[in-house]
């Protein structure tokens, strides 16, 4: 089945820096990338996606990229904000209808 | 739209109890899963609904686990006899296509 490395598991950076979550996934068959928020005590939500015929999306300060080749894709944000922090997951799909879940990566923002 | 809906939001029992967790997936959404998380195996799918039918129960973890959908706007994981280990938050999710997920508030699951 499909397997999903995140990396780090956990980011700290200083208000406006820019942060970067990376994951890999194992297989070549996965078509669809979603990054999800997690604060505490919440639902994870889902913040921004990619599908497998486009390298790269943007949503405001978030944006995402996907290398099919390499097996891997990014979340990246711009002009971190302390409301940015939260733990992020990504993930890939596997087969039709499911998600494998990376495990997390906790980002800490500091004013 | 109120979202996928879970009840109830804390639970705390003693080991050895029935648990019964309860969803209401968004409706017109015709694939509802279950999911457990916790800090030592993360995001962990346990079951998934497609129009009501179970379609992968592979991962539940053991014959204490069952779940239903009777009907497409319910569902129910229930776990008899709980166990400590069982303690953890249970998500429930719903989507209209087999990828994009919606998840619920989570269910926090205590067992004494």
């Amino acid at each position: 089945g499909e397997n999903v490395e995140q990396h780090p598991s956990t980011l700290s950076v200083q208000e406006g820096d820019s942060a970067v979550i990376k994951c890999t996934y194992s297989d070549s068959a996965s078509n669809y990338f979603p990054w999800y928020k997690q604060e505490l005590g919440k639902r994870p939500q889902l913040i921004i996606d990619i599908r497998s015929n486009v390298g790269e999306k943007k949503d405001q300060r978030i944006a995402v990229t996907l290398n099919k080749t390499a097996k891997h894709f990014s979340l990246h944000i711009t002009e971190t904000q302390p409301e940015d922090s939260a733990v992020y997951f990504c993930a890939a799909n596997e087969g039709y209808s499911t998600l494998t879940f990376g495990k997390g990566t906790m980002l800490l923002v500091s004013p | 739209d109120a979202g996928v809906i879970q009840s109830p939001r804390h639970e705390v029992t003693e080991m050895g109890q029935e648990v019964t967790l309860r969803c209401k997936p968004i409706s017109g959404h015709d694939y509802l899963f279950w999911y457990r998380q916790t800090m030592m195996r993360g995001l962990e799918l346990l079951i998934y609904f497609n129009n009501n039918v179970p379609i992968d129960d592979s991962g539940m973890p053991e014959d204490r686990f069952s779940a239903k959908m009777p009907n497409a706007s319910f569902s129910t994981l229930k776990i008899q006899p709980s166990e400590p280990r069982d303690s953890a938050v249970y998500f429930c999710a719903s989507s209209s296509s087999p990828d994009t997920q919606y998840f619920g508030p989570g269910t926090r699951l205590t067992v004494l």
